[in-house]
């Protein structure tokens, strides 16, 4: 997809370690939060959401930290692997409308 | 399932040109949504539909562009004339309820290049 970029920017992890992506939203009324995975040439792929009156959420390797008072998101993806190297959107929801994140492009080491 | 489908995925054409990019959604998710994808503006809403029809297209860009869904199974994105700047990656997504009750699911995408 077109998220090669000169903006974004770039987190790069050692196989294996935990990565932390952040995200700044900036709607107070943001009911419902979800993280994207976009790989290249392809479309964002869900990775895991948060609603408004939690704090956190786990899946499978990640976990969503939701911080209301700030107005911020995170990631974290336990045991980086390359398989997670990928561009990382955050989205937030107002309204039945989803609006995106710059992105944070994610480089895994071998 | 096989997911929101898009076609072509990719396409050039030359600036004046007609361009429609189509997409099938999920089967039985009532919501579409248009985007488009740049380096510079990242992914912009253009146009969402509900059960068929658009319920916001604030974000199309200019009378050029036009969406259609005349059924609930297909929609295409229409752009006339179309113009160098409009060369992106265009995404459909489908939900099956309002955002905020569930995700969005993405296609594929189509990159066009409008020479």
């Amino acid at each position: 997809g077109e998220n090669v970029g000169l903006h974004l920017p770039t987190l790069s992890v050692q196989e294996g370690d935990n990565s932390i992506i952040n995200c700044a939203y900036s709607n107070s009324a943001s009911d419902y939060f979800i993280w994207y995975k976009q790989e290249s040439g392809k479309g964002p792929q869900f990775i895991i959401d948060i609603r408004s009156n939690m704090d956190k959420r786990q899946g499978q390797r990640v976990t969503v930290l939701l911080n209301k008072t700030v107005k911020h998101l995170s990631l974290q993806i336990a045991a980086t692997q390359p398989g997670d190297s990928a561009v990382y959107f955050c989205a937030e929801n107002a309204g039945n409308m989803l609006t995106f994140g710059g992105g944070t492009r994610l480089m895994v080491k071998p | 399932d096989a997911g929101v489908i898009q076609s072509p995925r990719h396409e050039v054409t030359e600036m004046g040109q007609e361009v429609t990019l189509r997409c099938k959604p999920i089967s039985g998710h009532d919501y579409l949504f248009w985007y488009r994808q740049t380096m510079m503006r990242g992914l912009e809403l253009l146009i969402y539909f509900n059960n068929n029809v658009p319920i916001d297209d604030s974000g199309m860009p200019e009378d050029r562009f036009s969406a259609k869904m005349p059924n609930a199974s297909f929609s295409t994105l229409k752009i006339q004339p179309s113009e160098p700047r409009d060369s992106a990656v265009y995404f459909c997504a489908s939900s099956l309820v309002p955002t905020g009750g569930d995700t969005q699911y993405f296609g594929p995408g189509t990159r066009l290049t409008v020479l």
